[in-house]
């Protein structure tokens, strides 16, 4: 069965430091989203892409972060200037054409930030 | 913003017990329902989901129940067995989302042989 693949599993980073998280989402699917959650606290939205552009992002999604989709098959989040509030675990989920309610999610990113 | 809140937090039951999590949710044109489960260091899986113009869905031992007029959604598991033990999410999505979801806290369930 088809699943999304994100690496690493976990990074570990210095304050201030830049890190790009890698997902590969399904074969064929068209949507693309990254959530995280805050060791504790529920899944919270990022950000979903859709025809190479962001569709919707959340308030959490300011301008130290940005998506990508640099080829036919990554999707990366980057953190511009880390901070230790964004230490989490990071998904990403992809939905097919057929469905873009229907999320597919990865095992996630542990990020730390030191 | 939607609003999504889940109960319990956590829930114990015997093997062979149904086993019920709610969650309510707050914006009355959210559309679609999921629950996923997530097994420790494991992917969220999406288990069974509900869309806003039916009441009910069953798969197999689980069913979700939605009662748009109280905002209210619940994933009930019959016959439970160890191997339901997990973490299970709820979420909603918004009637004017592009796909965002809103998940609701999370029920540690454990199902006690």
């Amino acid at each position: 069965e088809p699943e999304v693949t994100q690496t690493p599993s976990h990074q570990v980073t210095q304050m201030g430091q830049e890190v790009i998280l890698r997902c590969v989402p399904i074969s064929n699917h068209l949507y693309f989203y990254w959530y995280r959650q805050i060791l504790g606290q529920k899944v919270e939205f990022l950000v979903s892409f859709y025809n190479n552009e962001i569709s919707e992002k959340s308030e959490i999604f300011d301008d130290q972060f940005s998506v990508e989709r640099p080829d036919g098959s990554n999707f990366t989040l980057k953190i511009r200037s880390t901070k230790l509030e964004d230490s989490a675990m990071y998904f990403c989920a992809s939905s097919p054409r057929t469905s873009a309610d229907i999320q597919y999610f990865g095992a996630g990113t542990r990020l730390s930030v030191l | 913003g939607e609003n999504v809140e889940q109960h319990p937090s956590t829930l114990s039951v015997q093997e062979g017990d149904s086993a019920v999590i709610k969650c309510t949710y707050s914006d009355s044109a959210s559309n679609y329902f999921p629950w996923y489960k997530q097994e420790l260091g494991k992917r969220p899986q999406l288990i069974i989901d509900i869309r806003s113009n039916v009441g009910e869905k069953k798969d197999q031992r689980i069913a979700v129940t939605l009662n748009k007029t109280a905002k209210h959604f619940s994933l009930h598991i019959t016959e439970t067995q160890p191997e339901d033990s997990a973490v299970y999410f709820c979420a909603a999505k918004g009637g004017t989302s592009y796909g965002k979801l809103t998940f609701g806290q999370g029920t540690i369930l454990t199902v006690h042989p």
